[in-house]
């Protein structure tokens, strides 16, 4: 069986704090690829990052970084001096195996407080 | 290049009524999927279509709900005598014939039945 656990429901941060938002996956495939998405109060759905089982590089992009550890099962996303714009539901879901349907965490929801 | 377009933003019926919801996918991508997002709930899997063809239809409630995507035209989900259960928001996404699993997200569809 295939889940995703975001055990943060939810976190609030001042603005220029550093967070950290934990996934943490299950999966028997060898094959699989996480990522982690962001819906802002507006409702949609951003894709943000796309990573697959076999590159465990962290990946930095501005002030978003990665971190995949497949030794723990986690996917973490750090968000460095946050900012009030920030402020959303984000979501980590995992493709795994011979399906494409994504399986979605419950979402943890950041709030950034200026 | 134009994002998946969903319409309508928002839709009220009244209990019994049908529910018509509209996906037109980025253009080239040809796989098409059908997420759910209760309240206060993260997203859960539905439906997977590519042209013509249901793909994987395990997420679908048994009764009441059907999909489709045409040949020529958007995908749609059909919720045929709602109750107030089915309030919620369906959010459709499609994915490239060459990366499947990264699937992009349109703006959703939020469903009020009364």
């Amino acid at each position: 069986a295939q889940k995703v656990t975001q055990a943060q429901t939810e976190i609030s941060v001042v603005e220029k704090e550093d967070v950290t938002l934990d996934c943490v996956y299950e999966t028997r495939d060898t094959t699989y690829y996480l990522f982690w998405y962001k819906q802002p109060p507006s409702g949609e759905l951003v894709f943000l990052i796309r990573r697959n089982s076999f590159d465990e590089q962290n990946e930095i992009s501005g002030r978003y970084s990665w971190n995949f550890q497949k030794s723990t099962s986690s996917f973490n996303f750090t968000i460095t001096a946050s900012q009030v714009v920030d402020s959303a539901v984000y979501f980590c879901a995992l493709v795994g195996g011979n399906t494409d349907k994504l399986i979605f965490g419950t979402g943890t929801r950041l709030q950034v407080f200026p | 290049n134009a994002g998946v377009m969903q319409n309508p933003r928002h839709l009220v019926r009244r209990r019994g009524q049908e529910a018509r919801l509209r996906c037109s996918p980025m253009k080239g991508h040809s796989h098409v999927y059908w997420y759910r997002q209760l309240p206060e709930e993260g997203l859960k899997f539905m439906v997977y279509l590519q042209k013509e063809n249901i793909i994987d239809e395990s997420g679908m409630p048994k009764e009441r709900f059907s999909a489709e995507f045409p040949k020529e035209g958007p995908s749609i989900l059909r919720i045929q005598q709602v109750v107030r259960g089915d309030s919620a928001a369906y959010f459709c996404a499609s994915s490239p014939p060459d990366s499947p699993e990264t699937q992009y997200f349109g703006p959703g569809t939020r469903l009020l039945v009364l």
